[in-house]
């Protein structure tokens, strides 16, 4: 059974660019959640997507979207990009029903905007 | 204010200690998260809980509802427990994370 995976696991891009980085869930799950975690900090939850469709979101500007397609997988998005986007992107899975939500997270994306 | 509190920042032991990292909570929950973060990035869970204590190998989590207050220890610490560890609460569907405590273990 794959655990969650990403991709890519590392990404170089310029400010302004568009950067799109993709999540597939653990089988079974049917929840991915985003996070950004810059260095030595704790993970910030960015949104949270179930039924193809964005249930919850952080603290974060319209710059930041994503996407659920129907095999459950994830994409999210980030334009015009900034200095400080760079940081670990985690994409965590669960199932919606799941008494307490466990998530399970993928390896992360590190993303560079220089 | 962050929702999740974590102490200390930074740890170094020598092998063979015993580690304590706390966490302390502000929100109402429906379950605290251990995960461990090695250098690279990846996560993993180490404990989900909503009362009591659990345990696995070495490593204890206990929680205090009332307190609000958590505790991750580890026995006999080896070198291959450096990371870094993350306390985690839930409540509903959202997740607020500590920033986590580094941990050096030195043989």
């Amino acid at each position: 059974d794959a655990g969650v995976t990403q991709s890519p696991t590392h990404l170089i891009k310029t400010r302004g660019q568009q950067v799109t980085l993709r999540c597939s869930p653990k089988s079974g799950h049917d929840t991915v959640s985003w996070y950004q975690q810059a260095l030595g900090q704790g993970p910030q939850f960015i949104f949270q997507y179930y039924e193809e469709e964005e249930r919850q979101r952080g603290n974060f500007p319209d710059r930041f979207s994503g996407h659920q397609f129907p095999n459950y997988s994830s994409e999210l998005n980030v334009n015009a990009l900034l200095l400080g986007d760079s940081a670990l992107y985690l994409c965590a899975s669960s199932l919606r029903s799941g008494r307490y939500n466990e998530q399970f997270f993928g390896p992360g994306t590190r993303l560079t905007v220089l | 204010k962050n929702e999740v509190e974590q102490s200390p920042q930074n740890l170094t032991a020598q092998e063979g200690e015993f580690i304590t990292i706390n966490c302390s909570y502000s929100v109402g929950i429906s379950a605290l998260h251990w995960l461990q973060q090695h250098p690279g990035g990846g996560i993993v869970s180490l404990f989900m809980l909503s009362s009591g204590k659990k345990k696995h190998g070495r490593l204890i989590a206990t929680i205090n509802i009332q307190e609000k207050h958590s505790s991750l220890h580890i026995t006999a610490s080896h070198p291959r427990d450096s990371a870094v560890y993350i306390c985690a609460v839930s409540f509903g569907n959202q997740f607020y994370f500590g920033t986590g405590t580094s941990l050096t273990v030195i043989p």
